[in-house]
């Protein structure tokens, strides 16, 4: 079975761009989570999807927004990027219930000059 | 406000000898944690769980222990290995949440040869 799998692994971007960045879940999945990892601060939930629909929420700006689409892929956008949005961008997906594991892909690492 | 805390961001042990990386948690209602290990350039991989009605959980060299009433948990590898090297995050989850997981700023373990 495939694993997550997130594109694209790379990015730079200059401040005041946008940026889209995609998931695609473990087939079967339902719910795909984001997260921003930075040193020291571990990973960040920024949020999750399930069936299409924002089931939770972190707490980022509004710049950060995504969507799910009917096949369970997912995207997340960045807009109007500042330089502290230079980070690693991890998706994970999981069945969706109480308590499932989840499964991360190898994340999209972003740079904002 | 970080809910799980990883109080040491580093560990260095022989091999062969124990790693013992430690969690502690602020909110109560957290009723399922995870370990996850990370490498380099990929994403993080479940490693172990226990949810709140045990207070340990073994998988092969590794076992997770948790002190409800202290509000801590920890990860024991024994004997530790070479490839044990990574980063490991701890991180919890319940229905106060709703699935989201909460993870600590990971601990970055080194294991001398």
């Amino acid at each position: 079975k495939a694993g997550v799998t997130q594109t694209p692994r790379y990015l730079i971007k200059t401040r005041g761009q946008q940026v889209t960045l995609s998931c695609s879940p473990i087939s079967g999945h339902r719910s795909v989570s984001w997260y921003q990892q930075t040193p020291g601060q571990g990973l960040q939930f920024l949020f999750e999807y399930f069936s299409e629909t924002q089931r939770n929420k972190g707490n980022f700006p509004g710049r950060f927004s995504g969507r799910q689409f009917s096949n369970s892929r997912s995207e997340m956008n960045v807009s109007t990027l500042e330089l502290g949005d230079s980070a690693l961008y991890l998706c994970a997906s999981s069945l969706g219930g109480e308590n499932n594991e989840q499964f991360f892909g190898p994340g999209t690492r972003l740079t904002v000059l | 406000d970080q809910q799980v805390k990883q109080n040491s961001p580093s560990l260095s042990v022989q091999e062969g000898r124990i790693s013992i990386l430690n969690c502690d948690y602020t909110n109560s209602m957290f009723d399922y944690f995870l370990w996850y290990k990370k490498y380099p350039a990929e994403g993080p991989t479940f490693l172990i769980s226990i949810s709140s009605i045990k207070d340990k959980n073994e998988d092969g060299r590794f076992t997770v222990f948790l002190n409800k009433s202290a509000k801590h948990l920890s990860l024991h590898i024994v004997p530790s290995q070479p490839g044990d090297s990574a980063v490991y995050f701890c991180a919890a989850s319940g229905t106060s949440n709703d699935y989201k997981l909460s993870f600590g700023a990971g601990t970055t373990v080194t294991v001398r040869a």
